[in-house]
C-alpha cells in the first residue's frame, strides 16, 4: 500500500529536549515536505526536499532541521524545542514539487 | 501577492444542501489550483484539482468553479452528506515553475443530518 508514515504519532516534551519526528514514503517520490498546522493559519511549509541531499526552507524553518540521506526518509528535527513549536506536524511526498501531496497521518507535539 | 485567501472560516449545511467555499488569489502567475479535504485526525487528502484553462471541473458531487478574471475560484459540494463534514483546504502553485503549494487556512464544514 502506498502510504506515507510519521512516527511518533503523538509526543509531548519539555522545553529544551531535542526530538526527532520521522518520516518514510514508500512510492519512491522526490518531493518530500514537512508542513505544521495551526488553528487559523492552516497549512504552512517547514522545510522542503527536492532530491536526496537537497533541502531548502519553506515559510516557518525557524527552530527545526532536516535531511535526506535516503530518498524515503525525511526526518524532523527540532534540537531545542520551545512551547510556540506545539503544532501538528504532516509529512508529504510527492513526484514533483506541483503534483499531488501524499500526507502522513500527522504529529501532535506537544512542548511544555 | 503568495497569499490565497479562503473563506468562510466555517461553515454549516443542512444534509442535502450545497457547500460552497471560496478563495482568492493575487498572483496571476499561479497556474494549479487544488483543494484537499482533511478529515478529524488524518492528513490531507487531493479531493479534486483545475488549471486556468478551463472555467469548471465536475467530478461527482464535487465542482471547482474557476474564474480568472477574478482571480477566484470555489469548491462546490452538491447534495451535501454528514459524511462531507471535514476541513477543506485550497491552495495554489506556480506547477510551471515548480514551485510549493500556497495553501488557504482552511474551511471547516459541518453537514448537519
Amino acid at each position: 500500500e502506498a502510504q506515507v508514515t510519521q512516527n511518533p504519532r503523538y509526543l509531548i516534551t519539555v522545553t529544551g529536549k531535542k526530538l526527532t519526528v520521522t518520516c518514510s514514503q514508500n512510492m519512491n517520490h522526490e518531493y518530500m515536505s514537512w508542513y505544521r498546522q495551526d488553528p487559523g493559519l492552516g497549512l504552512r511549509q517547514i522545510y522542503y526536499s527536492m532530491n536526496v541531499e537537497v533541502t531548502d526552507k519553506g515559510d516557518v524553518p525557524e527552530g527545526y532541521k532536516v535531511s535526506r540521506k535516503e530518498k524515503r526518509n525525511f526526518p524532523l528535527i527540532l534540537e531545542s524545542p520551545s512551547p510556540n513549536q506545539t503544532s501538528l506536524y504532516f509529512c508529504a511526498s510527492s513526484w514533483t514539487r506541483e503534483d499531488t501531496q501524499y500526507f502522513g497521518p500527522g504529529t501532535r507535539l506537544t512542548v511544555l | 501577492q503568495q497569499q490565497v485567501k479562503q473563506s468562510p472560516q466555517s461553515l454549516i449545511v443542512q444534509k442535502g444542501g450545497i457547500s460552497i467555499i471560496n478563495c482568492a488569489y493575487e498572483n496571476t502567475a499561479f497556474d494549479y489550483f487544488p483543494w484537499y479535504q482533511q478529515f478529524p485526525g488524518k492528513g490531507p487528502a487531493l479531493l479534486i484539482a483545475i488549471r486556468p484553462d478551463v472555467s469548471e471541473k465536475k467530478e461527482g458531487r464535487f465542482t471547482i468553479s474557476f474564474n480568472k478574471s477574478a482571480k477566484q475560484f470555489s469548491l462546490h459540494i452538491m447534495d451535501s452528506q454528514p459524511g462531507d463534514s471535514a476541513t477543506y483546504f485550497c491552495a495554489a502553485s506556480i506547477a510551471q515553475a515548480g514551485t510549493a503549494l500556497i495553501f488557504g487556512k482552511g474551511t471547516t464544514l459541518s453537514v448537519s443530518s
